[in-house]
């Protein structure tokens, strides 16, 4: 299976920061890569998928980029709504895996 | 537009068979441009995908649970579903219907439910 680390597991932030998750695959893979938003007792709400394209709907703070190994989600301005849970996914290859999750608090 | 809502009990038995239902309003399961799909995220761990379903002849399902898991369709009434059978409390975790994109559509899970915590103890 292929392992997804995310870094960090928790980052401390305020309204109007940058932030940037970084998330690293245990081995080369496609741009099939998707970044999540989760919030306890909601629907998570997809925000990136092909590494780098933004889901229709989706805010425009919110980028992705990278390839290989090392991918980034990185928030422009750190909105109050942002502040959750964010998690990567790979889909190059079965099992589909998730990293552990990056939880953005104030 | 798509709408997904998993239903089912919240505690289950050691060595029973977890039951869940996902019920579908807004679109088709039969449309033949998703997979329907399971994932589940144990309480303080990361999301862990369990399989998705396309159909009866095209389905897939993470190895670790493959021996136990079935996800099956009923087009009759817009609903899939999840069956894990001999459950231990490994299996207590919050479980998610999500649909999923197709690779060559951009892929990634991009409509879920709520999710539905499940536990499983006597």
């Amino acid at each position: 299976d292929i392992q997804m680390t995310q870094s960090p597991s928790t980052l401390s932030a305020s309204v109007g920061d940058r932030v940037t998750i970084t998330c690293r695959a245990s081995q080369t893979i496609s741009s099939c890569l998707a970044w999540y938003q989760l919030k306890p007792g909601k629907a998570p709400k997809l925000l990136i998928y092909q590494a780098s394209s933004l889901q229709n709907g989706v805010p425009s703070r919110f980028s992705g980029r990278g390839s290989g190994t090392e991918f980034t989600l990185t928030i422009s301005s750190l909105q109050p709504d942002d502040f959750a849970s964010y998690s990567c996914q790979q889909c190059d290859s079965y099992p589909w895996t998730f990293g552990q999750g990056t939880k953005v608090e104030i | 537009q798509v709408q997904l809502q998993e239903s089912g009990p919240g505690q289950v038995k050691p060595s029973q068979t977890l039951s869940l239902t996902c019920i579908v309003s807004g679109g088709s399961i039969t449309s033949g441009d998703y997979y329907w799909t399971w994932i589940r995220q144990h309480p303080g761990e990361g999301l862990e995908w369990i399989g998705s379903f396309y159909s009866s002849l095209s389905s897939y399902y993470n190895p670790s649970l493959k021996s136990r898991v079935t996800i099956s369709e009923d087009t009759s009434t817009k609903q899939f579903s999840l069956k894990l059978t001999s459950v231990t409390a490994a299996d207590t975790a919050v479980y998610y219907c999500a649909r999923e994109r197709f690779i060559r559509d951009g892929g990634g899970f991009d409509v879920w439910g709520q999710g539905t915590m499940v536990s499983v103890s006597s």
